[in-house]
């Protein structure tokens, strides 16, 4: 079974400078799929970036950028230039295909706060 | 396009009622996925729909159904309610062979 693990409860940055939140991942799939969702105080589950296992290259989408490293089965968010709006949870989640269906296996989150 | 739509947004219920949550979504998307957020539990997977059909479950009692109608809008029903069902429901949809959910705002229960 998948497994979604992200260490840090909470993080603190400040406004314009860059940010990485850590997730680390557990599967027996040669191809998957690494995805991260925000989640503001509203609750709606905000896509931003996708991964798949066979990209050679590092996911970006604006300032959102996913470092992988595939042998550390690591895929970090790096936000670049913080912005007040990016205060929220941040998912990190693995697409799941046990059981005949896709579904998505989620770490615990972060909680992102962005000082000014 | 428009997003995944979620009613209601807040319900309040008692102790042994019925609840049904509505989920449309994205049009073209004949995926529907439900996901259950709580403190303890964090997310976590209900059931797919497509084409009308459960293609999964995740490991929740049979208090816990759902449907999905020819137009891929899907219901989700959960029948005597108890207090552990308060949650943070979502609702989110795919085209396949995207990978890609897309949520909604999802629906807020509180059960008394």
């Amino acid at each position: 079974a998948q497994k979604i693990t992200q260490t840090q409860p909470g993080m603190f940055v400040q406004e314009k400078e860059a940010v990485t939140l850590d997730c680390t991942y557990d599967t027996s799939d040669q191809s998957y799929g690494l995805f991260w969702y925000k989640q503001p105080s509203s609750g709606e589950m905000i896509f931003l970036i996708y991964q798949g296992s066979y990209d050679e290259q590092n996911a970006t989408e604006g300032r959102y950028s996913l470092n992988f490293q595939k042998a550390r089965k690591s895929a970090n968010l790096v936000i670049s230039a913080s912005q007040l709006g990016d205060s929220a949870m941040y998912f990190c989640a693995m697409r799941d295909l046990q059981g005949g269906s896709e579904k998505l296996v989620f770490g615990k989150g972060t909680k992102l706060t962005v000082n000014p | 396009k428009a997003g995944v739509t979620q009613t209601p947004r807040y319900l309040i219920k008692t102790r042994g009622q019925q609840v049904t949550l509505s989920c449309s979504p994205i049009s073209g998307h004949r995926s529907v996925s439900w996901y259950q957020q709580t403190p303890g539990q964090g997310l976590q997977f209900l059931f797919e729909y497509f084409s009308e059909t459960q293609r999964n479950k995740g490991n929740f009692p049979g208090r816990f159904s759902g449907r999905q109608f020819s137009n891929s809008r899907s219901e989700m029903n959960v029948s005597t309610l108890e207090l552990g069902d308060s949650a943070l429901y979502l609702c989110a949809s795919r085209a396949p062979p995207q990978e890609t959910q897309y949520f909604g705002p999802g629906t807020r229960l509180l059960v008394l």
